[in-house]
């Protein structure tokens, strides 16, 4: 069983629809990472979490430490969001060990 | 520079062939990680380089890879006798040390033929 585990694996939504992606862990962290990978390769950081919750424009991040889970939540989607999420967590160490990501799909 | 940069883009090897992956960091991130990403997978990490030390290589796939950082700025990634197990996206991050933030590069896509 991987360390970082994400769902759905695949996503594709109308635009406009409320999108949820799943991240469960199963060691303890220093900090949890939302990041976004558009095709070509290039990974933009959009979250860190070491507790609560953070918003930045349609973007939500949660994490609950005690059930080592974290959402991540698109309001408004648009497809200019289709990219891959990967869920990251940095576990004391400086290394992130990532999910194997959410590929999200919005349609027009 | 504005961002971590990676060279080449885009790299083909024949199956037998020594490849170099270049990566230049933001200036000043003292941190330096390779993660190797295959085909609809999450990045894997590899090694970890604070300055020119290199603290943790314990994801090195196997001793055909090698990683350096020798003046603690520019690294580079060495593949010896390449593998069609090899192709994958090479990523490089760098990183403050006081910082969990990592700033990625937009790596090297690896094919071996």
């Amino acid at each position: 069983k991987n360390e970082v585990e994400q769902s759905p694996q695949n996503l594709t939504a109308q635009e406009g629809e409320f999108i949820t992606i799943n991240c469960s862990y199963s060691v303890g962290i220093s900090a949890l990472h939302w990041l976004q990978q558009h095709p070509g390769g290039g990974i933009v950081s959009l979250f860190m979490l070491s507790s609560g919750k953070k918003k930045h424009g349609r973007l939500i991040a949660t994490i609950n430490i005690q059930e080592k889970h974290s959402s991540l939540h698109i309001t408004a989607s648009h497809p200019r969001d289709s990219a891959v999420y990967i869920c990251a967590v940095r576990a004391g160490a400086q290394k992130l060990v990532f999910g194997q990501g959410t590929r999200l799909t919005i349609n027009p | 520079g504005a961002g971590v940069s990676q060279s080449p883009r885009y790299k083909v090897a024949k199956r037998g062939q020594d490849v170099a992956l270049r990566c230049d960091p933001i200036s000043g991130h003292v941190s330096l990680f390779w993660y190797q990403q295959a085909l609809g997978q999450g990045p894997e990490f590899l090694t970890y380089f604070q300055n020119e030390a290199q603290l943790d290589k314990s994801g090195l796939p196997s001793d055909r890879f090698f990683a350096e950082r020798p003046e603690g700025s520019v690294s580079t990634l060495k593949i010896q006798r390449t593998q069609q197990e090899d192709s994958a996206v090479y990523l490089c991050a760098s990183s403050t040390p006081d910082s969990s933030e990592q700033y990625f590069g937009p790596g090297t896509r690896l094919t071996v033929t």
